[in-house]
This record gives structure tokens, sequence and C-alpha cells, in this order.
């Protein structure tokens, strides 16, 4: 079956850290692979995305995300926290077409 | 910034009402979709639609949603009889037409309460 787990409904950090955001997938096929983020009251935002190539993908906001397959993960990860980046982040899988989503992980940025 | 707009942003409605959610999808996209989530719950794929048919639905699109760009600028989802499972954020997405690359817009969401 296909489907996207993040396991981690909801991490807490302080402005300036290090974020590293978990995402594992079960998919028949190497599935192109995307994070969103939520702010309140805003729609989904994509990061970034990963179809093929490097297993390093850079996205907005100063994150990235790293591909590995042999794990089938696509972790999010950002240097350093602002606290502007408390919000919502989706990681999906699929196709263009047809994304499938993980549950979410809500994000807390304390000063 | 060209954005993809929904109405309304809440809709409370009784079950076995009808309900109409609206989108406005980017001006030159060509590629539509609903997806919905349930609170708590997963963000799940509905539908997608493309040069005026649905071109994938999932299971939980059954015979009581439905689909529609009545014009050149909206999209709509019906809901003809509601449920009360049917509460849930409801997003509207579009698409320009690059097949593997394109990245989906969505919109900022249309909470449905069905009491």
């Amino acid at each position: 079956a296909q489907s996207v787990t993040q396991p981690d409904i909801h991490i807490t950090v302080s402005e300036g850290a290090s974020l590293e955001l978990r995402c594992n997938y079960s998919y028949g096929a190497t599935p192109y692979l995307f994070w969103y983020v939520q702010s309140p009251g805003q729609g989904l935002q994509l990061l970034l995305k990963y179809f093929s190539g490097d297993t390093l993908v850079q996205g907005i906001k100063g994150f990235e995300a790293e591909f590995k397959r042999s794990q089938s993960s696509f972790n999010l990860r950002k240097p350093s926290v602002h606290w502007s980046d408390a919000a919502e982040y989706f990681c999906a899988v699929g196709t263009t077409d047809k994304l499938i989503f993980g549950t979410g992980t809500r994000l807390q940025v304390f000063p | 910034e060209p954005e993809v707009t929904q109405t309304p942003s809440h809709q409370v409605t009784q079950m076995g009402q009808e309900v109409i959610l609206r989108c406005v999808p980017i001006s030159n996209h060509l590629y539509f979709y609903w997806y919905r989530q349930i609170l708590g719950q997963k963000v799940e794929f509905l539908v997608s639609f493309y040069n005026n048919e649905i071109s994938e639905k999932s299971e939980i699109f059954d015979d009581q949603f439905s689909v529609e760009r009545p014009d050149g600028s909206n999209f709509t989802l019906k809901i003809r009889s509601t449920k009360l499972e049917d509460s849930a954020m409801y997003f509207c997405a579009s698409r320009y037409n690059e097949r593997n690359t394109g990245e989906l817009f969505f919109g900022e969401g249309s909470r449905l309460t069905v009491l």
C-alpha cells in the first residue's frame, strides 16, 4: 500500500537551532517527493521537490531535503530555524497529478 | 503573485444539505484538483480534472460528489447530500501543463462543518 509516515506530530525548537523533520514512504516505484508548508490561515506552499538526479535538494526559505532510496526517506532539514518557520509541514509523494500526504508535523519555535 | 482562491473560507451546513465549494485557479493553469483533510488526519486526494473532464478520482469521490468548471475561471466541488463525515478542510489546487515538473498551487482551503 502507498503511504507516507511523518513520525513526529509536534516538534519544538529554539530559534537558531537546527531542524530535521522525518518522512518515510511506501510506494511501488520511486515516486516524486515533496515537502509543503502550511502557515495558519494559509494554503499549502511547496518548499521543495525531488524528481530525479542529485539526492540533496534545495528549497525555499533555506530548507533542504535528502532522498535516501535505501531507507525510503526524504527528511527535511534547516541549519538555523527562524521564528517565522513555525507552521505545519507536510511530506508528500506520488505524481504531480496525485499526491499522497503524511499527517504533518507541527513546528513550534521558541525565541 | 498569482494565487488560487477559495470561497467560502468556512461553511456550516446541516446534514443532507447540498454544498458547493468554489475555487478560482490560477488563470493560465490547465489541471485542477480537490483534496481534503479531515481534522487530525492526512490530506487526501479527491479528484483531478483536465480538459473539462475528470482525469482520476479516489474512492472517497463517490456519487455524492461532483466537480464542474462552469466558466473560464471557476472550478467547483459539489456535495449533493452532506454527511457528518464530510466535515473537513477542502483544498483546491491547480497546475500548469508541465506534466512531470509542474508545481501544484494550493488555495487556503474551505472548512466545511456538517451538523
